[in-house]
Formats: C-alpha cells, structure tokens, sequence
C-alpha cells in the first residue's frame, strides 16, 4: 500500500505566475484536503474533494482552485501569485470518517 | 484570538523527562487531531479521539469535552521524538472544516 505523494517537492515561481501541484492519494481514499502552511504557523484548511467533487472550502480566494480525478489524485492550481502564497502545501487523504494521511508537502516560493 | 490554541510555544527537555502539551479550543468539535510534524515538513496523524484517552507507545492523548482542552503526554522522552506537534480540531464528521494550532515545538537533548 502506497502512502500519500506530492509533486512536485519544491518549487519556485515569481509573482502573478500560475502553479499546479499534485498528490495521489493514498490506496483505498476517496477523499483529499488541501492545506497552506505558512512558515512557523499552523496549516490552514484550503479546501476538500470528495469523489470529484469539492466538498467544503476554507477562506481562500478563487484563485485557489481544485481538481479530483476518477483516480482519486488530485490537483491544487493557484492562480495570479502573491508573495504571500509562499508555503509549505500539504495535501491529506482520508477515506471520509477515517484519520487523514499526510503526504510529504510541496514548498512554493514565490518571488 | 485563535480557536485553537496550544501551549507551550516552544518546550526543551531532556532525554527521559515526561513531556505535556496542551491544547484549548474555542468552538463545537467532531474530533480532535494530534499531528507530528519533521524538520521536512512532512505530518504525521499520531492521534484522533473525541471523548477520554487514547494510548500509542510512549504517547498518551486525552481530552475534556466540556472543558474543551487536551493534552498530549510523551513518557521517557527521547530525542528522536523533537519535532513540532500540532493539534488540529474537526468541526465537521468528515473533517472538511478543519482548524489547526500553531504547534509546540519540541527538542529532547540527550
């Protein structure tokens, strides 16, 4: 059974660039939750999918969008950067009312 | 003021001492998280319980309901247990509202 991955693991881009990042979840999971983590902080909810579709989302702007595919991996897009989307992103799988798994997270530093 | 917030900020102890940290949250919770976190970035789910105590090894979680509080005890602390460990809370059974403290962060000393 593989865990939960990422990609990609780092990533630089410069301000009103667009940038997608991928995690597949883990074997058996239909559900995936987004999260930024600002350095020194706590994550914060960005939002869920679940069986493609969102199913909940925290205080993000538009230009944080997602995609779940049939396989269950999933996509993060941000749109328009800011220097302040600079963090560590972290996507967890779930299977619903089980414990979520975290996968090793992507770092986006934007410039 | 933060609905989830953890205490101490910071915590150095040395090796074989019983470690705690404390958790407080302001809102209605479905269940309550405590995550590991590396130098790396990477998470681990150490616990999720919603009423009592769970019990892992050398970590023990326990949680107050109407007090709306937890504690997280690490026995014979070891240095391989630095790290940072958040607790995160689910308002929602299927965790799709999830808030998170800003962590402790621990170092062990040999």
């Amino acid at each position: 059974e593989t865990g939960v991955t990422q990609s990609p693991t780092h990533l630089i881009k410069t301000r009103g660039q667009q940038v997608t990042l991928r995690c597949s979840s883990q074997s058996g999971h239909n559900t995936v939750s987004w999260y930024q983590q600002a350095l020194g902080q706590g994550p914060q909810f960005i939002f869920q999918y679940y069986r493609e579709e969102e199913n909940g989302r925290g205080n993000f702007p538009p230009r944080f969008s997602g995609l779940q595919f049939p396989n269950y991996s999933s996509e993060l897009n941000v749109n328009a950067l800011e220097l302040d989307d600079s963090a560590l992103y972290l996507c967890a799988s779930s299977s619903t009312l089980n414990e979520q798994f975290f996968g090793p997270g992507t770092r986006l530093t934007v410039l | 003021k933060n609905e989830v917030e953890q205490s101490p900020q910071n915590l150095t102890a040395q090796e074989g001492e019983f470690i705690t940290i404390n958790c407080s949250y302001s809102v209605g919770i479905s269940a309550l998280h405590w995550l590991q976190q590396h130098p790396g970035g990477g998470i681990v789910s150490l616990f999720m319980l919603s009423s009592g105590k769970k019990k892992h090894g050398r970590l023990i979680a326990t949680i107050n309901i109407q007090e709306k509080h937890s504690s997280l005890h690490i026995t014979a602390s070891h240095p391989r247990d630095s790290a940072v460990y958040i607790c995160a809370v689910s308002l929602t059974y299927n965790n799709n509202d999830m808030r998170f403290g800003a962590g402790t962060r621990l170092t062990v000393k040999p």
